[in-house]
């Protein structure tokens, strides 16, 4: 089956430290996308990535980093200099660039203690 | 900038009602259009996308015609059942070729 799986579901950490967030497609797409969920809010849009080797910074990138060394593979990483890390986080790719249709990864729920 | 606003949720119906969510939109040249489901302890799935003026998206018994005059995406569903409880999210990308920028989302629940 092809898609997009996010690892782990949950997970904790304690202030201060950093962490990362893997996501990996098997839907040979050129785009990823990280998102960050808040309760009443709706999405917003971390970093992007329309190719392997590059990557932009979205609307919130501070305090977080990302890599895309794969095409299949784009990890975030919450660093420690992210101030309010708790959050749903969201995973996505697209065949093309922005504004094709997106694939959603099920999320990581992280929670910084 | 560009914007989404989604009628406020949550939003209550019983099985079989008639179901609307409201979405209008601010953005410059001519968008695409989306609405997306998320359902409980999951990630955002497609629901149906629009993208010129005129256009109906339709999925899973869901309909939103593209408004471009209203500017507008309304999602309308004739009889909702128990598994369309969820969050729904308008989306829109600006000249069809930028990020999406999502509105705030509407929580679905519908009582058997």
């Amino acid at each position: 089956d092809g898609g997009i799986t996010q690892s782990p579901k949950y997970l904790f950490r304690k202030e201060g430290q950093n962490v990362t967030l893997s996501c990996e497609q098997n839907l040979n797409h050129d785009a990823m996308y990280w998102y960050r969920q808040d309760p009443g809010q709706g999405l917003r849009l971390i970093y992007y990535s329309q190719i392997v080797n590059d990557f932009q910074k979205g609307d919130i990138a501070e305090g977080y980093s990302v890599s895309r060394e794969k095409k299949e593979s784009f990890p975030l990483t919450v660093t420690s200099a992210q101030k309010n890390p708790t959050a749903f986080y969201l995973c996505a790719s697209s065949h093309r660039g922005l504004g094709d249709t997106q694939y959603f990864g099920p999320g990581t729920r992280l929670t910084v203690l | 900038g560009d914007s989404v606003t989604q009628m406020e949720g949550p939003v209550t119906l019983s099985e079989e009602a008639f179901l609307t969510i409201n979405c209008t939109y601010t953005a410059t040249g001519y968008p695409s259009l989306f609405w997306y489901v998320q359902y409980p302890g999951e990630g955002l799935q497609l629901l149906l996308k629009a993208t010129k003026a005129d256009d109906k998206g339709s999925n899973k018994g869901f309909e939103a015609t593209y408004r471009k005059e209203t500017t507008s995406f309304h999602l309308e569903k004739g009889s909702v059942q128990v598994s369309d409880s969820a969050v729904y999210f308008c989306a829109l990308s600006a000249r069809g070729n930028e990020k999406l920028t999502f509105g705030t989302g509407t929580r679905l629940t519908i009582i058997p």
